[in-house]
């Protein structure tokens, strides 16, 4: 099952708000990863975070990797309404193998 | 350059028949993944190859999956006799290690339905 814990499971924005979700987790991890998910398609990359309080910016998106390495953030400002999708967040362990996501924030803009 | 694509994208599987999915993955990916990602759920791992060699199948639910890589790039995930509890989205990954950069690289899925 899944063993990151990631919040919200879902939200309902206005266009042009400020988001904010995060991912906690029991165990520490190496790597940070934030991906997109449009229906019908396989998850993209949008940041990877690879040093605890690292804080990593694209475009719109800011992302930070936990001091304690068992947490993340993503937050997306100035939402339009291609953001929407389902948001996962991902914690990479040792080995390359070694990945797991959460369970995803559904995330809904109105115009 | 292309993507990770995989085929089909859809199957739809009778109980108890056999089915194969095929990723061909990014061109000079040295790593491929397999991840079942059932509905409304992350991706969760299945199997993993570092060229043709599978180095973990810890994830594999059943010894009814089985997968292959025999010439290190296209890989196949077969299912034999499916159950209606293997009805997911099937996602296949790709990857170059370099250094700490781990970045797996999707394909769209196969999403596959059991009846």
């Amino acid at each position: 099952g899944q063993q990151l814990n990631q919040s919200p499971q879902s939200m309902f924005i206005q266009e042009g708000e400020d988001v904010s979700m995060n991912c906690t987790s029991s165990s520490i991890f190496n790597t940070w990863l934030w991906y997109k998910q449009d229906p019908g398609e396989g998850p993209v990359l949008l940041i990877a975070l690879y040093k605890a309080g690292e804080l990593t910016s694209n475009g719109r998106l800011t992302a930070q990797f936990g001091i304690t390495r068992k947490d993340s953030f993503l937050n997306i400002s100035a939402s339009i309404p291609s953001d929407v999708g389902i948001y996962f967040c991902a914690g990479q362990g040792l080995k390359v193998n070694d990945m797991r996501f959460g369970a995803g924030t559904r995330l809904t803009v109105k115009p | 350059g292309a993507g990770v694509s995989q085929s089909p994208r859809y199957k739809v599987a009778k109980r108890g028949q056999d089915v194969a999915l095929r990723c061909d993955p990014i061109s000079g990916h040295v790593s491929l993944f397999w991840y079942q990602q059932a509905l409304g759920q992350g991706p969760e791992f299945l199997t993993y190859f570092q060229n043709e060699a599978q180095l973990d199948k810890s994830g594999l639910p059943s010894d009814r999956f089985f997968a292959e890589r025999p010439e290190g790039s296209v890989s196949t995930l077969k299912i034999q006799r499916t159950q209606q509890e293997d009805s997911a989205v099937y996602l296949c990954a790709s990857s170059f290690p370099g250094g700490q950069v781990y970045e797996q690289y999707f394909g769209p899925g196969t999403r596959l339905t059991v009846t």
